[in-house]
């Protein structure tokens, strides 16, 4: 079965300041999406940043970058230069599925990273 | 485009009651999501509809969980009875399935239901 693994519960960073949200995962499919979503207190889920299993160069969106090693399984997510608006829960996200029927999302456990002034 | 509509946004509920969540999803998108969101846990999928059709209800509570969405659009999930471990967020997304490799998730802002 589909995994992901979220090991860091929290996670603080000064402002301006580079921070990396670590996930794993564990699959037996060839062929699968990574996803990073941004929960603020608010609740809704803001899409940030995908990765396909056969994209080749890293995924880069604005300051979101994804740190893709897909030999140890790992979809780190990277977001330099931290804002105050960046304080929020951050999960990782794996589609199971293919085709035209569309695919699930497997979510990790979430990290809460809080950005320090 | 509007986006994947919700509603309501709140709900609190006695134990045994039912209740009814509302989800209107993007303008051409097949593929309608709805997942439970305990506090401090990442979202888990209820049941996916492909069009009018279920393509994974396998971790729906059928006995007191039921969804439909009829006509292929807007889709409702009622729990009856309801009971305190469902208090969680439920939020409905809705996807392409194609044309796009990243499928174009897209979640609504989510029900909050507390039962007490």
């Amino acid at each position: 079965a589909q995994k992901i693994t979220q090991t860091q519960p929290g996670m603080f960073v000064q402002e301006k300041e580079a921070v990396t949200l670590d996930c794993t995962y564990d699959t037996s499919d060839q062929s699968y999406g990574l996803f990073w979503y941004k929960q603020p207190s608010s609740g809704e889920m803001i899409f940030l940043i995908y990765q396909g299993s056969y994209d080749e160069q890293n995924a880069t969106e604005g300051r979101y970058s994804l740190n893709f090693q897909k030999a140890r399984k790992s979809a780190n997510l990277v977001i330099s230069a931290s804002q105050l608006g960046d304080s929020a829960m951050y999960f990782c996200a794996m589609r199971e599925g293919t085709g035209n029927q569309g695919g699930k999302l497997i979510f990790g456990q979430g990290t809460e990273l809080s950005v320090k002034p | 485009e509007a986006g994947v509509a919700q509603s309501p946004r709140y709900k609190i509920i006695e134990k045994r009651q039912s209740v009814a969540f509302w989800c209107n999803p993007i303008s051409g998108h097949a593929t309608l999501y709805w997942y439970q969101q305990i506090l401090g846990q990442g979202p888990k999928l209820l049941i996916q509809f492909q069009n009018n059709g279920v393509v994974d209800d396998s971790q729906l509570p059928k006995d007191r969980f039921s969804a439909e969405r009829l006509k292929g659009v807007d889709s409702t999930l009622k729990i009856q009875p309801a009971k305190l471990e469902d208090s969680a967020v439920y939020l409905c997304a809705s996807s392409l399935a194609r044309d796009r490799e990243d499928y174009g998730y897209t979640f609504g802002s989510g029900t909050s239901l507390t039962v007490v």
